[in-house]
């Protein structure tokens, strides 16, 4: 089974600093990559996702991950975050053609920006 | 476009009573909904897994008498919580995912579950 590790669980940062948060997948396959966002009171938002090709994905709002396969890992960046960005990120994977579709979720990364 | 909707947002139920979560998909028809846990401080947990028409699927550990599913139509999932305890207080979400578009899918808005 596929299992899915994010290593920071609260970053603190000032508006307009960078931001790195890290993913780090296990399985031996083919997966599909997944970044959501949770503002507070909201519901989850897809970021980005990779499927496949460029192993540089671009989201919405700035936010972009690379695919680093030798790595296992999928990490979200962001040049220059603002005080909007205060959230929870979490990593996903599915495993690719498997057919179920489901979602294996990290434990999350809670970022605040402080204005 | 791809909006899930959850319905009730927060309930509060007493020890040994049902209740019953809803999970709709607004402005498409969702093939498969999924039906995720969320601890405090933890991630998601998916309970299971329903297609429309079918069984739901559950994920070990997860009790099919308990956690009820149904999924009777495109549009419509509900879970219900049969006999509840205060172990079951929780946060559900919803999810949904259409034929059109395989890979991703919509989250609801989730549902405050607290057993008294």
């Amino acid at each position: 089974a596929q299992s899915v590790s994010q290593h920071n669980h609260h970053v603190i940062l000032s508006e307009a600093a960078s931001l790195e948060l890290g993913c780090n997948y296990s399985y031996g396959g083919t997966v599909n990559l997944f970044w959501y966002v949770q503002y507070p009171g909201q519901h989850l938002q897809l970021l980005l996702k990779y499927f496949s090709g460029d192993p540089l994905v671009k989201g919405i709002k700035g936010f972009e991950a690379e695919f680093i396969k030798s790595k296992f890992s999928f990490n979200l960046r962001k040049p220059s975050v603002q005080w909007s960005d205060t959230a929870e990120y979490f990593c996903a994977v599915n495993v690719a053609g498997a057919g179920s579709y489901q979602l294996t979720f990290g434990k999350g990364t809670k970022l605040s920006v402080i204005p | 476009g791809a909006v899930v909707s959850q319905h009730p947002s927060r309930v509060i139920c007493k020890s040994g009573t049902s209740v019953k979560i809803e999970c709709r998909s607004l402005d498409f028809q969702a093939t498969t909904m999924f039906w995720y846990r969320q601890f405090p401080k933890k991630s998601l947990m998916l309970m299971a897994t329903s297609n429309e028409g079918s069984k739901a699927t559950y994920e070990q550990g997860v009790e099919k008498d308990k956690f009820l599913i149904n999924h009777a139509s495109l549009t419509l999932s509900t879970l219900t919580v049969t006999s509840a305890h205060p172990e079951d207080s929780s946060f559900y979400i919803c999810s949904a995912r259409t034929s059109g578009r395989a890979d991703e899918q919509y989250f609801g808005p989730g549902t405050r579950l607290t057993v008294t």
